[in-house]
């Protein structure tokens, strides 16, 4: 069946940039998004790619390579608010969730 | 705010309990979902629904039992749960099911099975 990697856990400082990357699996793939989830709060949605390519949202920018199968979320300026899970989702005929990896963002 | 509201927020329950979950949606969307949220687990789908009609059960075990009487309101309820039941539960809409379309997530519905 379909699964998708990301890495468990990232930390990094304000002010700085950092990738989050999502590997999935190829057959029946549409697109593939990403979310946002605070501690005790709902995910919500952050970018969606169905083609290859950067997608550019303010400070968070989303990747597709569908050659490579490999797709990343680029934050960039971090903020302490930004720490939260980031889980990367793959569209088949139904949606795929990622296990989340946790970002810690450090004054 | 997402447009998605559940009822209720919190949830005890013991195991010969019956008890039922509400989502609502004030969104127009024509797709409802149910998911649980495990703690170190990624997020499960449990039921899609598109124009009332269900489209999707992932091998849910049938102590829950989804209902959708329109496409704005979505009830899970829930019978003689185990205490592996407990989890986040949350429910999403989005406008159709085509591919690329983006789910707006309510608060969810922490449940605890004892």
């Amino acid at each position: 069946g379909q699964s998708l990697e990301q890495p468990s856990e990232v930390t990094a400082v304000e002010g700085a940039i950092v990738q989050i990357n999502c590997t999935y699996q190829t057959s029946g793939f549409y697109g593939l998004s990403w979310y946002q989830q605070h501690d005790g709060g709902a995910p919500t949605f952050l970018s969606y790619n169905a083609l290859d390519g950067l997608e550019e949202t303010g400070r968070f920018s989303s990747f597709l390579s569908r050659s490579d199968s490999y797709g990343y979320l680029l934050l960039q300026e971090l903020q302490m608010k930004d720490s939260a899970s980031y889980f990367c989702a793959a569209k088949y005929f139904k949606t795929i969730f990622g296990a989340g990896t946790r970002l810690f963002v450090k004054a | 705010e997402t447009g998605v509201t559940q009822t209720p927020r919190h949830l005890v329950m013991g195991m010969t309990n019956k008890k039922s979950l509400k989502c609502e949606q004030h969104l127009g969307h024509n797709a409802m979902y149910w998911y649980k949220q495990s703690a170190k687990k990624p997020l499960e789908l449990m039921f899609v629904y598109n124009f009332k009609e269900q489209t999707e059960n992932n091998s849910v075990p049938s102590r829950f039992s989804p209902e959708c009487p329109n496409s704005s309101h979505l009830f899970l309820h829930l019978h003689t749960l185990q205490p592996e039941d407990s989890a986040l539960y949350l429910c999403a809409s989005s406008q159709d099911l085509g591919g690329g379309e983006t789910q707006y997530f309510g608060p969810g519905t922490r449940l605890l099975v004892l």
